[in-house]
């Protein structure tokens, strides 16, 4: 089967500008997340989304990221404006259920300069 | 709320060693345990999960791991460690369903000849 697809890979902005990530998951995957990772730490959730509905949010710094997941298949996250501190890998994940673990993208690095 | 915990930042093994790597949890029911391994610029590959039953779990690439519920613990253990393991690890645990999993900070595993 198809991985979920990620772009783009790489992106470097400067501060206060603006991007965005699009994402793709495996087909009939649900339940889809953004997850972010600064180096040298794990991935920390930034929003899920069950369909085209968000599930939990909570920790998605709304004032700058957005996100949304039309017809509950691609995903895009926004940012806008970008901070030096939003230099990390997003990551997009599917899943159908938690007891089936995620399937990862590559993933988009980001660097705010 | 889950927290893992990765006592080991950064592990150096000689290749065809044994190698474990720790990893702690925090939460009150029965967790849903994961580990995952991220190659450089890679997204992540999950490796093996548990959730019940057994709790010595087998994984891909020769990799295995063991549920301990009185010591919190999830370790992940391989007999003879290969050069192309040199990665990061991530343990993660979920609550099931669809709750997102939170994971711990990884371990970077260096294999030396």
């Amino acid at each position: 089967e198809a991985g979920v697809a990620q772009s783009p890979r790489y992106k470097i902005i400067e501060k206060r500008q603006s991007v965005a990530f699009w994402c793709n998951p495996i087909s009939g995957h649900a339940t889809l997340y953004w997850y972010q990772q600064i180096l040298g730490q794990g991935p920390k959730l930034l929003i899920q989304f069950q369909n085209n509905g968000v599930v939990d949010d909570s920790q998605l710094p709304k004032d700058r990221f957005s996100a949304e997941r039309l017809k509950g298949v691609d995903s895009t996250l926004k940012i806008q404006p970008a901070k030096l501190e939003d230099s990390a890998v997003y990551l997009c994940a599917s899943s159908l259920g938690t007891g089936d673990g995620y399937t990862f993208g590559s993933g988009t690095r980001l660097t705010v300069v | 709320a889950q927290s893992v915990t990765q006592p080991d930042i950064h592990i150096t093994v000689s290749e065809g060693a044994s190698l474990e790597l720790r990893c702690n949890y925090s939460y009150g029911a029965t967790p849903y345990l994961f580990w995952y391994v991220q190659s450089p610029g890679q997204g992540l590959q999950l490796l093996l999960k548990y959730f019940s039953g057994d709790t010595l779990v087998q994984g891909i690439k020769g990799f295995e791991a063991e549920f301990k519920r009185s010591q919190s613990s999830f370790n992940l253990r391989k007999p003879s460690v290969h050069w192309s393991d040199a990665a990061e690890y991530f343990c993660a645990v979920g609550e099931g369903g669809n709750t997102p999993l939170v994971f711990g900070k990884g371990t970077r595993l260096s294999v030396i000849a």
